[in-house]
């Protein structure tokens, strides 16, 4: 949602396993979805995004699955390496009532050398 | 990366002074945007632009007003600097408005402390 808490939720991953990171989106109209990287100190940064007629993206070491039924997105890092630290969040892209972009609080990853 | 310059990166200001933002993009998007970051709020949108002189307010405008003279200009003033608008300020921009394929890109962060 757009309010969370105080503390992102963490996932912490030993080096050279796959990550895999949820988000959960608001509205069923939406129909477009991205995922972004944040590190420290630096603006949020795209990775990928799908459609909603689309269930599943791959891109390099990155799968973004999504399952409109329960209104789920997740994002598959794989073979997560220490640079892939940073936070992760979600953004949906609303179609009706106007223009808007809701993005997620995040989660904070982790990778373990 | 997307061609999106912010400056300052940093400012430190007195509570009542006017700040100003600037942004600049070299994608010749259509559409920009001025976000603020705090912890627990995620991003939230103060003003966006569709056009030159076409401008409207985001959820949290209050005490921000913006201007864009040029396509490539986005100017994100806060006439009088409050403690509460200690924050990180991205400006964004798309080449389209809204739906499929409205890929939102970031600049690298403006961090204003107001004291």
């Amino acid at each position: 949602g757009e309010n969370v808490g105080l503390h992102l939720p963490t996932l912490s991953v030993q080096e050279g396993d796959n990550s895999i990171i949820n988000c959960a989106y608001s509205n069923s109209a939406s129909d477009y979805f991205i995922w972004y990287k944040q590190e420290s100190g630096k603006g949020p940064q795209f990775i990928i995004d799908i459609r909603s007629n689309m269930d599943k993206r791959q891109g390099q070491r990155v799968t973004v699955l999504l399952n409109k039924t329960v209104k789920h997105l997740s994002l598959q890092i794989a073979a997560t390496q220490p640079g892939d630290s940073a936070v992760y969040f979600c953004a949906e892209n609303i179609v009706t009532g106007g223009f808007k972009t809701i993005f997620g609080a995040g989660t904070r990853l982790f990778v373990k050398a | 990366d997307a061609g999106i310059t912010q400056s300052p990166r940093h400012k430190v200001t007195e509570t009542g002074t006017p700040v100003t933002l600037r942004c600049h993009q070299t994608e010749n998007h259509r559409y920009m945007y001025w976000y603020r970051q705090d912890p627990g709020h995620g991003l939230r949108l103060i003003h966006y632009s569709y056009g030159v002189k076409d401008t409207d307010k985001g959820e949290v405008s209050d005490g921000y007003s913006v201007s864009r003279s040029k396509t490539e200009d986005f100017l994100l003033t806060l006439e009088s600097a409050t403690s509460s608008q200690t924050s990180v300020y991205f400006c964004a921009i798309s080449e389209y408005g809204r739906g499929s394929g409205n890929t939102i890109y970031f600049g690298e962060g403006s961090w204003l402390t107001v004291v």
